[in-house]
């Protein structure tokens, strides 16, 4: 079982919907949760970092944390086009390396 | 992408020949990582270094060696590729290690071998 399980997808939705994308854990000791983002042929940049449970906002994105069930998402609202990318998930403990989840690619139609 | 830089870009070779590909930057930050990544499997660590001439193993750095004579430029070889090193690979670049790391990642090398 992989420590960090997502949805390859892809997930397709239209221009203005709200995105729900999920990734679920199962090493207990992650503390630390990022989200980014890769566009096709790009490297992946930071969207969000969080370290606890509950919700952060950041514009349109929303990064929430349930560390007792082990599961975390990033909203995104007013989708747009522009948004169209795969979401990766990581997370870390104190002092371990960064491990990822394999991605969610989104397709937002116009 | 900013500050991070990966030559060459695409690079198709043949199975039993060596392989490098450079990263270099200009943030002067101290840590650097080689990823692979693949469908399936996500972003994996190869190695890293946190230091010229200091470097250190990850979770895949099996038929890989690494290389940092200057902060600004990590090497990957794969001494003799095979069909399996067949990947995209990224570095990324971090100026602390722990906690609140946040890596920057280059844009990429994409890598065949035949």
């Amino acid at each position: 079982q992989k420590e960090v399980e997502q949805d390859p997808g892809p997930l397709s939705v239209p221009e203005g919907a709200i995105v729900s994308l999920n990734c679920t854990y199962s090493n207990s000791a992650f503390q630390y949760f990022m989200w980014y983002r890769q566009y096709s042929r790009k490297g992946p940049e930071l969207l969000m970092y969080t370290y606890s449970s509950g919700n952060k906002e950041d514009g349109r994105f929303t990064a929430q944390v349930d560390k007792s069930s082990k599961y975390i998402s990033l909203f995104i609202r007013d989708s747009q086009p522009s948004d169209s990318a795969t979401y990766l998930c990581a997370m870390r403990s104190t002092a371990s390396k960064l491990t990822f989840g394999t991605g969610t690619r989104l397709q937002v139609t116009l | 992408d900013a500050g991070i830089t990966q030559s060459p870009r695409h690079k198709v070779t043949e199975t039993g020949t060596p392989v490098t590909l450079r990263c270099h930057q200009t943030e002067n930050h101290r840590y650097m990582y080689w990823y692979r990544q693949d469908p399936g499997h996500g972003l994996r660590l190869i190695h890293y270094s946190y230091g010229v001439k200091d470097t250190d193993k990850g979770e895949v750095s099996d038929g890989y060696s690494v290389s940092r004579s200057k902060t600004e430029d990590f090497l990957l070889t794969l001494e003799s590729a095979t069909s399996s090193q067949t990947s995209v690979y990224f570095c990324a670049i971090s100026d602390q290690r722990g906690p609140t790391d946040t890596q920057y990642f280059g844009p990429g090398t994409r890598l065949t071998v035949l």
